[in-house]
């Protein structure tokens, strides 16, 4: 299996702009995650998605950003527009129920740099 | 609000020693728990997870888990300097499929 695909790796923008960053999860993989690494607050979980569907986006931080899940294969997080502060390690991350537990698999992460 | 604590770090130990990597949790709820391996620059890797009291070994690792306590570690034996990491505890919360991060310790296992 190919793991979990992020894109872009890399992602440098001015303030202001839209960024969209972007998640292929593992295929059969029921759950997705969207995390947030800084040093400063460690990882924090943003949303996440179950078949699909939204469950928990109380750690989305703003209006600013959102998330979606078109299909079991894609999601994106969209953040607009964006912030100095906003600058961090995005990651993805699948999951689904196996042998009675939910091990999740992160993906590479996506570092943005907005100036 | 779910809390998980880890030992503060960072944790810097000779090449051979024992590490030993301990965590807290307020969810009486968490059923499995779950360690992590990040390395600088990278993502998180799953290293191993238990769910049954008592000991759980793969290899050098041994992870350990009370639940009485709301207490689970994990021990690498025989630590070697591609074991610096640092290393994320991670309890499954009673809410299904979510897992709660710690902020990690920063383990150094120096030659």
């Amino acid at each position: 299996d190919a793991g979990v695909i992020q894109s872009p790796r890399h992602e440098v923008t001015e303030m202001g702009q839209e960024v969209t960053l972007r998640c292929k999860p593992i295929s059969g993989h029921d759950y997705l995650f969207w995390y947030r690494q800084t040093m400063m607050r460690g990882l924090e979980l943003l949303i996440y998605f179950n078949n699909n569907v939204p469950i928990d986006d109380s750690g989305m931080p703003e209006d600013r950003f959102s998330a979606k899940m078109p299909n079991a294969s894609f999601s994106t997080l969209k953040i607009q527009p964006s912030e100095p502060r906003d600058s961090a390690v995005y990651f993805c991350a699948s999951s689904t129920r196996g042998g009675g537990s939910y091990e999740q698999y992160f993906g590479p992460g996506t570092r943005l740099t907005v100036t | 609000q779910k809390e998980v604590e880890q030992n503060s770090g960072p944790l810097s130990v000779p090449e051979g020693a024992i590490a030993s990597l301990n965590c807290t949790y307020s969810d009486r709820g968490s059923q499995s728990f779950f360690w992590y391996r990040q390395y600088s620059g990278k993502s998180p890797e799953l290293i191993m997870f238990i769910y049954s009291n008592g000991d759980k070994e793969d290899g050098r690792f041994t992870a350990q888990l009370n639940k009485a306590s709301q207490y689970v570690s994990l021990l690498i034996r025989d630590s070697q300097p591609s074991d610096s990491a640092t290393y994320l505890c991670a309890p499954e919360g009673s809410t299904l499929g979510r897992l709660y991060f710690g902020r990690g310790t920063q383990l150094t296992v120096w030659p």
